[in-house]
């Protein structure tokens, strides 16, 4: 998992500031996930992305909050306006084209961005 | 709909004790089982995933899990606990979507 490189890994702002987290899917992937974990709770889903596809975004909010997987570059997760409840550590995930997590092959989990917001 | 309960919150054991760690899962269609651990201030790394073959899954670390359709239960065992395996382990299930839902996580905490 060391392959999916996201940055920053800690990130402090202050309310009413905008939070950008990048990951870098491994080499060959062409599918990331986004998962926020907020203290004492799982891996909540928020989007799925193919180059420059929104596939599922169910379990993003519906505001202050997006997505992106250009062509060339990393994904990126912008946070609008944050707020104190926008605090968690936020991972995306990558795996090949054709497939996620669906038997043959694994998706591979970033280290993850610490989110503060003070 | 597909859903994840791992039953304790914390689960304290000794070194060379048996590790159980619970999980019992909820599908509309038949899974996919994963479970994964994470080391403080890491992401999470793949321990062993059930997809459908055999129900007994060994997985890294001397880990196994037992899929029991019949108890909708898959949970994560290893004989002998070490030191290094003091983590948190997270139970996910992956239905019809194939994107996963996991569980709250299980930390796992041995003692000397």
């Amino acid at each position: 998992n060391a392959g999916v490189m996201q940055n920053p890994r800690h990130l402090v702002r202050r309310r009413g500031q905008e939070a950008r987290l990048r990951c870098s899917p491994m080499k060959g992937h062409s599918h990331v996930y986004w998962y926020r974990q907020l203290p004492e709770e799982g891996l909540k889903f928020m989007v799925y992305l193919q180059k420059e596809n929104i596939i599922d975004e169910s379990g993003m909010p519906k505001e202050r909050f997006s997505a992106e997987f250009p062509k060339e570059g990393p994904s990126i997760l912008r946070i609008q306006q944050v707020v104190r409840g926008d605090s968690a550590a936020y991972f995306c995930a990558s795996s090949p084209p054709g497939t996620g997590w669906d038997g043959d092959t694994e998706a591979f989990f970033g280290q993850g961005t610490r989110l503060t917001v003070v | 709909a597909q859903s994840v309960t791992q039953l304790g919150s914390h689960v304290s054991v000794s070194e060379g004790a048996l590790v159980l760690l619970r999980c019992n899962y909820s599908s509309s269609v038949p899974p996919y089982l994963f479970w994964y651990v994470q080391y403080p201030n890491q992401g999470l790394q793949l321990l062993l995933k059930y997809t459908s073959a055999a129900t007994l899954v060994k997985g890294i670390n001397g880990f196994e899990a037992e899929f029991k359709k019949s108890e909708t239960s898959f949970h994560l065992t290893k004989p002998s606990a070490h030191m290094s395996d003091a983590a948190e382990y997270f139970c996910a299930v992956a239905g019809g979507s194939y994107i996963p839902t996991f569980g709250r996580g299980t930390s796992l905490i041995v003692h000397p």
